[in-house]
């Protein structure tokens, strides 16, 4: 069955950066796509941004122009998104989810697996 | 950016009840719609997507309809693990790919 795994909760300090994991399973790894959305507490859902698993592609908000990079390590099944420069408004629930369309294809824009989500606290 | 709107943010409803949730977009985005449901500290789940088709293993008293820029979910007959939060989302232009503010269906 597909899985995505997420790496776990992580607290940083402001103008820190972290780095999230998420560990795919139960199909072929380089045929989709993987987007990456966040939640604020008690927020609703925020696009970030997408992942071409096979070629390494990415596109991505421009709101986070210059802080966000994705990559991939087709080796272990593993897609990373790193977030630089935080700020406390970075708090928040980061999800991983497949875009449910085989990349050769296209893409689907349509999540549907996800990974269970990483909290992310910026705090001083 | 495509701004969606859904309405109302919040509901109250009973069992067996029939719900209709309401997704305005900025703009027509034809049918690249997608309806999610989310329940506290779970990830969102997909429901339906194109507008009105449901995802494999999604229960049929779960409709999707509209087109352009207005588009609702029903909820036929709800039940009680339906009461979670439901949010549309566009796929018609990205970056960015946006999603509604959330519904939150209670009892």
């Amino acid at each position: 069955q597909v899985q995505l795994v997420q790496s776990g909760a992580e607290v940083k300090k402001p103008g820190a950066s972290v780095k999230v994991s998420c560990k795919a399973s139960g199909y072929t790894f380089s045929d989709y796509y993987i987007h990456w959305v966040r939640q604020a507490p008690g927020q609703g859902l925020e696009w970030m941004g997408i992942i071409n698993s096979s070629g390494g592609s990415t596109s991505h908000a421009q709101k986070f122009q210059g802080r966000i990079t994705m990559t991939r390590d087709t080796s272990t099944s593993t897609v990373y998104m790193e977030l630089s420069s935080l700020r406390s408004e970075d708090t928040a629930v980061y999800y991983c989810a497949r875009d449910m369309v085989r990349s050769v294809v296209g893409r689907g824009d349509t999540f549907d697996y996800w990974g269970q989500g990483t909290l992310v606290t910026v705090s001083s | 950016d495509i701004q969606m709107t859904q309405s109302p943010s919040s509901l109250s409803a009973s069992v067996g009840d029939r719900v209709t949730i309401t997704c305005r977009a900025s703009q027509s985005i034809s049918g690249y719609l997608n309806w999610y449901q989310q329940k506290p500290g779970k990830a969102p789940k997909l429901l339906i997507y194109g507008a009105s088709t449901l995802q494999s293993g999604v229960p049929s008293r779960f409709s999707g309809s509209g087109s352009g820029t207005d588009f609702t979910l029903t909820i036929s007959n709800l039940h009680p693990e339906d009461f979670a939060t439901y949010y549309c989302q566009q796929t018609y232009n990205a970056p960015p790919l946006t999603f509604g503010g959330g519904t939150q269906v209670e009892i």
